[in-house]
């Protein structure tokens, strides 16, 4: 079974910073690995989505990275800002024939930025 | 504007007392999905559908059901609901199977308690 695992639980930064989030997975037989953002209360937006055969995403001030020998993917943001503020959150899709849809998430990444 | 809706957004239940929270979603995606979010387990697949009357089941489908009657409605059905249901429930659909990277596209979420 595939472990999603998240390191960092929580981050506290001041604005400005640039700052690093871990994600690994014990199986490296992943099609792909998309990161989330969650807002307290509310649900996930996806931020970035790797394919298994690419190495990296960007967006703006992310960019997310894919090692999928290592089972390791980084999520990278640039000048942090408080509006960052959120927990984000990896997952990897798996499977094939009937279990084609199988998603595992990690349980996220708490980040503060403060001002 | 394109979107995933569920229903209710809050609810407060009895054990035994059979209830279903409602998903749709406007966007024609053929792959549906549900999730429970809970604190320091982060978020497990429940049951997921790669298409209209295709059903299939995720981590943790005991206690729940399922059907997918239309492309747009996916209803999760708890017949028999206990405490250890209570839990953040989100749904979620893509365009295609993730596994062939579309990305997901999450509701606001139900929070359900079962006293």
């Amino acid at each position: 079974k595939q472990e999603v695992t998240q390191i960092p639980a929580a981050l506290s930064v001041p604005e400005g910073e640039n700052l690093v989030l871990n994600c690994s997975f014990t199986d490296s037989a992943i099609y792909n690995l998309q990161w989330f953002r969650q807002d307290p209360g509310k649900g996930l937006t996806s931020l970035l989505l790797i394919q298994s055969s690419q190495r990296e995403q960007t967006s703006g001030r992310l960019n997310a990275s894919l090692d999928k020998s290592s089972g390791r993917s980084t999520l990278y943001i640039a000048a942090s800002q408080p509006g960052d503020s959120a927990t984000y959150l990896c997952a990897v899709a798996v499977g094939r024939g009937s279990t084609l849809g199988r998603l595992y998430f990690g349980r996220g990444t708490q980040l503060t930025v403060w001002p | 504007e394109a979107q995933v809706t569920q229903n209710p957004r809050y609810l407060i239940t009895v054990t035994g007392k059979k209830l279903t929270v409602t998903c749709s979603q406007n966007m024609n995606h053929e792959y549906m999905s549900w999730y429970r979010q809970d604190p320091g387990l982060g978020l497990r697949q429940i049951y997921y559908s790669m298409n209209v009357e295709v059903t299939d089941k995720g981590d943790v489908p005991e206690g729940y059901k399922v059907s997918r009657k239309e492309k747009r409605n996916f209803p999760l059905i708890l017949e028999s609901p206990s405490p250890n249901q209570t839990s953040l429930y989100f749904c979620a659909s893509s365009l295609k199977v993730p596994v062939l990277s579309y990305e997901q596209y999450f509701g606001p979420g139900t929070r359900l308690t079962v006293t």
